[in-house]
């Protein structure tokens, strides 16, 4: 049973461009959450996507927006990147109406030069 | 606005010893809370939940108290050894499924 993946690994990019990152949900889940987590912090809730709709969204600019697809799959746009942009960025998947565990994702290291 | 907190200092214990972590939270009152285990680099691992109605939650060497009094959720981790020494994140649950992580607190063992 494949867990929760994320693509890419790692990430550089420069101030002002644009980033796609990707994420796949743990089988049989169909909610995905992305957290943003700077160093020596802990994870920062960006947005949840259920039903291919954003459902809550954190404290975060209209730069980041999402996707999710049919298969349940999920994608975070950054716009206008930033120094301050350079994190970990995380997704997490879980069961709608399930007040349980979320399963992580190995993160997406993004680095904004 | 809800807050929760964690010690930012690491936590230095030897082998052998017990570990506890504290988590505390403000100016809201969490149904449950979760306890993750996150190495560098990596995405964090949920280890525990304990709800507001239970005193105490064990899992092998792992023990989580809550305690709504107080406001604050003690974690443990018995007989600690090297292999445990990580990032220990506390999180509570808001509305939906969205999470409220602390900033961890670093746990290095030494043999």
């Amino acid at each position: 049973d494949a867990g929760v993946t994320q693509s890419p690994t790692h990430l550089i990019k420069t101030r002002g461009q644009q980033v796609t990152l990707r994420c796949s949900p743990k089988s049989g889940h169909d909610t995905v959450s992305w957290y943003q987590q700077a160093l020596g912090q802990g994870p920062q809730f960006i947005f949840q996507y259920y039903e291919e709709e954003e459902r809550q969204r954190g404290n975060f600019p209209d730069r980041f927006s999402g996707h999710q697809f049919p298969n349940y799959s999920s994608e975070l746009n950054v716009n206008a990147l930033l120094l301050g942009d350079s994190a970990l960025y995380l997704c997490a998947s879980s069961l709608m109406g399930v007040t349980d565990t979320q399963y992580f994702g190995p993160g997406t290291r993004l680095t904004v030069l | 606005s809800q807050k929760i907190e964690q010690n930012s200092e690491a936590l230095n214990i030897q082998e052998g010893k017990t570990a506890t972590l504290t988590c505390n939270y403000t100016n809201y009152s969490p149904a449950y809370l979760q306890w993750y285990r996150q190495d560098p680099g990596r995405g964090p691992v949920f280890l525990l939940l304990i709800r507001e109605n239970e005193k105490e939650k064990r899992k092998e060497r792992l023990k989580v108290t809550f305690d709504t009094t107080l406001k604050q959720s003690l974690f443990h981790i018995t007989a600690s050894q090297p292999a445990d020494s990580a990032t220990y994140l506390c999180a509570s649950h808001n509305a939906g499924n969205m999470l409220t992580f602390g900033g961890g607190t670093r746990l290095m063992v030494k043999p």
